[in-house]
């Protein structure tokens, strides 16, 4: 069946330090790609998504491309922010299983200043 | 409205009782979703709508577990004879329909059962 795995957490870096959240998925189709992004006390909130093979998302500095041929989605930044504390949920989206959502685990990321 | 809405943001209730938790999706979005979200766990999946139906049960534990949506709008989750594992965040989703990419979360109930 369909699942996504990413990196366990907790992750924790120093202010302007580079990001990689990694996450691989398995799906029966060709599904989307999603990060979600979940600020402490608040609800979950799309960050960034790539539709197909190759396309690359982005969004407040925040990057991931879709590779067909590592199944991969894995999430950079090149200088993160205190402000970028929070916790990050690769997702997938199959059209083989209704276009249902399958989500990772989560990474917790804090940033120190 | 503005946003998926869901009712209450917190609820205690005693072991053994039932509970009814409520979502109110983005006005026109076909597709509804429930997940529940246990400490320092991921998304767990129970079930989603597309209308009125559920074409996927799978998610739900167990039978305590049922949900309901109404009029292709307001949807309804309720777990009779409540345990103690069931404490989580249970967060209500929406979609367009089930073909648009983005789901639109709400801010989620936190159950706790004493």
């Amino acid at each position: 069946g369909d699942s996504v795995t990413q990196m366990e957490g907790p992750v924790t870096l120093s202010e302007e330090a580079f990001l990689t959240i990694n996450c691989t998925y398995t799906a029966t189709g060709y599904p989307s790609l999603f990060w979600y992004v979940q600020y402490p006390g608040e609800g979950l909130q799309l960050l960034l998504k790539a539709t197909k093979a190759d396309d690359k998302g982005s969004n407040k500095g925040f990057e991931a491309t879709y590779r067909k041929e590592t199944t991969s989605f894995h999430l950079e930044k090149g200088s993160v922010q205190v402000s970028d504390s929070a916790v990050y949920f690769c997702a997938l989206s199959d059209p083989n299983t209704g276009n249902q959502f399958y989500f990772g685990t989560g990474t917790s990321l804090t940033v120190i200043p | 409205g503005a946003g998926v809405s869901q009712s209450p943001s917190n609820k205690v209730t005693e072991k053994g009782k039932d509970v009814e938790l409520r979502c109110d999706p983005i006005s026109g979005h076909t597709a509804l979703y429930w997940y529940r979200q246990s400490l320092g766990q991921g998304l767990e999946f129970l079930i989603y709508f597309q209308g009125n139906s559920a074409p996927d049960k799978s998610g739900l534990p167990s039978d305590r577990f049922s949900a309901e949506r109404t009029g292709g709008s307001v949807s309804t989750l309720t777990i009779q004879r409540t345990q103690q594992e069931d404490s989580a965040v249970y967060l209500c989703a929406s979609r367009w329909t089930t073909h648009s990419y983005e789901q639109y979360f709400g801010p989620g109930t936190r159950l706790t059962v004493t």
